[in-house]
């Protein structure tokens, strides 16, 4: 089953506003990616995390990986309203399949 | 353009009978994915393969049924035997089956049993 859990589930924020989104495993993971879904769209991949303690960035978005390689966090500067959408974290090899399993997801909504 | 393509966008059965997704890739990727999407949830696997002629069962494959006689495609059947089939449904590929490759997806494709 899931590995991965997301929280929080919905977001609400003001444009403008910063907006955090964690994702955690009991277990340890080889690598974690992001995937961002735009409403009535499909999953977009943004990035990939391998390393422990990794840092990535892109524009205002900044990803990281846990020391511990049980988490990840999501962080977004000064949102937009072209940020709306739903943000997935995924495990590689989660699942009972050992395939890609995604956490649940955060829905964020920008409010203008 | 290279992608995957799904069809159709929208569909609408009526319970009892079995419906076929189309999922067709020039990507040149050896393995593909069917997921689900329920609202206001995450993706569950269905189905993947690695190769042509093999696929395996993913966590939700009860009532669903695949194959892949050829590398670009990938349909999904949605069987009668699956209790509650309305959903969003995903297809996606990547290179290969390893750990770490970005998976691309498709545009998806609404089920609705009426």
């Amino acid at each position: 089953g899931q590995q991965v859990m997301q929280i929080p589930q919905y977001q609400h924020v003001q444009e403008g506003e910063d907006f955090t989104t964690y994702c955690n495993s009991s277990t340890t993971l080889s690598n974690i990616q992001w995937y961002k879904q735009r409403p009535g769209g499909h999953p977009v991949f943004l990035i990939q995390l391998v390393k422990s303690g990794e840092v990535k960035k892109q524009k205002r978005l900044t990803f990281q990986f846990g020391e511990a390689k049980k988490n990840s966090s999501l962080h977004i500067t000064a949102t937009q309203t072209t940020d709306v959408g739903t943000y997935f974290c995924a495990d590689p090899i989660g699942g009972s399949a050992r395939q890609l399993t995604f956490g649940s997801g955060t829905q964020l909504t920008v409010l203008p | 353009d290279g992608g995957i393509t799904q069809s159709p966008k929208y569909l609408f059965r009526k319970e009892g009978q079995n419906v076929t997704l189309s999922c067709e890739q020039n990507l040149n990727h050896d393995a593909m994915y069917w997921y689900r999407q329920d609202p206001g949830q995450g993706l569950r696997l269905i189905y993947y393969s690695q190769i042509v002629n093999d696929f395996q069962k993913g966590d939700i494959a009860e009532g669903y049924s695949v194959s892949r006689e050829k590398k670009e495609s990938f349909p999904l059947t949605v069987t009668s035997a699956q209790k509650n089939p309305t959903a969003f449904y995903l297809c996606a590929s990547s290179v290969d089956g390893s750990s770490g490759n970005t998976i691309y997806f498709g545009e998806g494709s609404w089920l609705t049993v009426v």
